[in-house]
């Protein structure tokens, strides 16, 4: 969706290396929500961001919401190869608040 | 297992043939979703019911896509007369109300030969 942007399409690391993945909104955020793919499977529910200024964490996983700037940033920790697959972030935003609008998602690899 | 289930995983189909998948939410969840996703992109909206109710649907579902949810619990999603271009993976996806988080099934990959 162009509405909604993603930066990097793909992204590859070594192990341990420490990765941000942006998404970014061109209408206003209602909602942000991170996802992880794997190739052919259905999306995981990651982390939920309703406030601006929000930080959220999970394992090695922050993600953060810029009402302002109307973007999240997913920054993974010391990567590892378990953290190898598709982020998708999706949002409610302005216009169509009502279902989630996806980003076209970024691939990770890391690398061991 | 308690989260989202859809049925089938994969489907192969003969163009022209008519496809019916299922969902079946997490229980108690008001909101069901459906989605299309293509290799490469992110998920689409296609429609979603609260309860029953269908309340959107998106311009991408065409007149050859019917979705149900007849008593407010599991969903189908029929695909008449299928095209090529319906190859997909199909997602279904639910959530207790509009802002809370939406757990997706592992979709139904259609490949319309």
């Amino acid at each position: 969706s162009q509405e909604l942007e993603q930066s990097p399409q793909s992204l590859i690391v070594q192990e341990g290396k420490n990765l941000t993945i942006n998404c970014t909104s061109s209408k206003t955020l209602y909602g942000l929500y991170w996802y992880k793919q794997k190739y052919g499977e259905g999306l995981i529910f990651l982390m939920m961001l309703q406030k601006g200024g929000e930080e959220k964490s999970h394992e090695k996983i922050t993600a953060k919401l810029d009402e302002k700037k109307q973007q999240s940033s997913l920054h993974i920790t010391a990567s590892q190869p378990s953290h190898a697959g598709i982020y998708l972030c999706g949002a409610l935003i302005s216009g169509s608040a009502r279902q989630l609008t996806f980003g076209s998602g970024t691939q990770l690899t890391v690398l061991p | 297992d308690t989260g989202v289930s859809q049925n089938p995983r994969h489907k192969i189909t003969k163009r022209g043939q008519n496809v019916t998948f299922r969902c079946d939410p997490i229980s108690e969840h008001n909101r069901l979703y459906w989605y299309r996703q293509t290799l490469g992109q992110g998920p689409e909206f296609l429609t979603y019911f609260q309860n029953e109710a269908q309340l959107e649907k998106s311009r991408l579902l065409s007149d050859r896509f019917s979705a149900e949810r007849p008593k407010g619990s599991f969903s189908t999603l029929e695909i008449q007369r299928t095209e090529q271009g319906d190859s997909a993976m199909y997602l279904c996806a639910s959530s207790l109300t509009m802002n809370t988080e939406a757990f997706f099934g592992q979709g139904t990959r259609l490949t319309v030969v």
